[in-house]
């Protein structure tokens, strides 16, 4: 399977749990992107990585909130002290340089109780 | 401020109809723009993409239109399929793709 893959599948943790989440993306995509989607809501944007660069993030990436991606390969997404509203699926798309769509993963469902 | 905007959360067409999805931005840097297709407890598919170069893409059942004095564009699925039944997102970006900006989605029912 050569798409964007991403553990776990679902998550549920105590609110002030810690918790982090991974995503392979497609081989020979050097651009890598997390979203969060709520019911209801299109996927909103965290963060976008370059190769191992990490050249944006949105203002909804509070400090609770840190991704990272050491070898420009995989990446993951560490929730520190989670709370409630951070219920939501967490999605990871990558996307080769001059590519047209960026292609997602299944997400990972977080429930935080 | 929302910079997509879909402004129908739903729509049903018969099938074998044509089904038009319609999608409006307020960002006049956004220069790309594309569609995705997502099913319950999946990840957004994506369909089919236009950058402001052009006004109308068609990649088979599926063409896309833009109109950039509107800031409008429209996904086309023609004939439609029970199968094509899921929410559609539009997207945009600026700079090809730095950030991907996505409307709320609008859910589209075909009909048997």
């Amino acid at each position: 399977d050569t798409g964007v893959s991403q553990n776990p599948r679902h998550k549920i943790t105590k609110r002030g749990q810690n918790v982090t989440f991974r995503c392979d993306p497609i081989s020979e995509h050097n651009r890598l992107y997390w979203y969060r989607q709520t019911l209801g809501q299109g996927p909103e944007f965290l963060t976008y990585f370059q190769n191992e660069a990490q050249l944006e993030k949105s203002r909804l990436l509070s400090d609770r909130f840190s991704a990272e991606r050491p070898k420009g390969s995989f990446s993951t997404l560490e929730i520190q002290r989670t709370e409630q509203g951070d219920s939501a699926m967490y999605l990871c798309a990558s996307r080769r340089p001059q590519g047209t769509g960026a292609f997602f993963g299944q997400g990972t469902r977080l429930t935080v109780v | 401020d929302q910079q997509v905007k879909q402004n129908s959360p739903s729509l049903s067409v018969q099938e074998g109809r044509i089904s038009i999805l319609n999608c409006d931005y307020t960002n006049s840097m956004f220069d790309y723009f594309l569609w995705y297709k997502k099913y319950p407890a999946e990840g957004p598919t994506f369909l089919i993409s236009i950058s402001s170069i052009k006004d109308k893409n068609e990649d088979g059942r599926f063409t896309v239109f833009l109109n950039k004095s509107a800031k409008h564009l429209s996904l086309h699925i023609v004939p439609s399929q029970p199968g094509d039944s899921a929410v559609y997102f539009c997207a945009a970006s600026d700079n090809y793709g730095q950030n991907f900006v996505f409307g709320p989605g609008t859910r589209l029912s075909v009909l048997p």
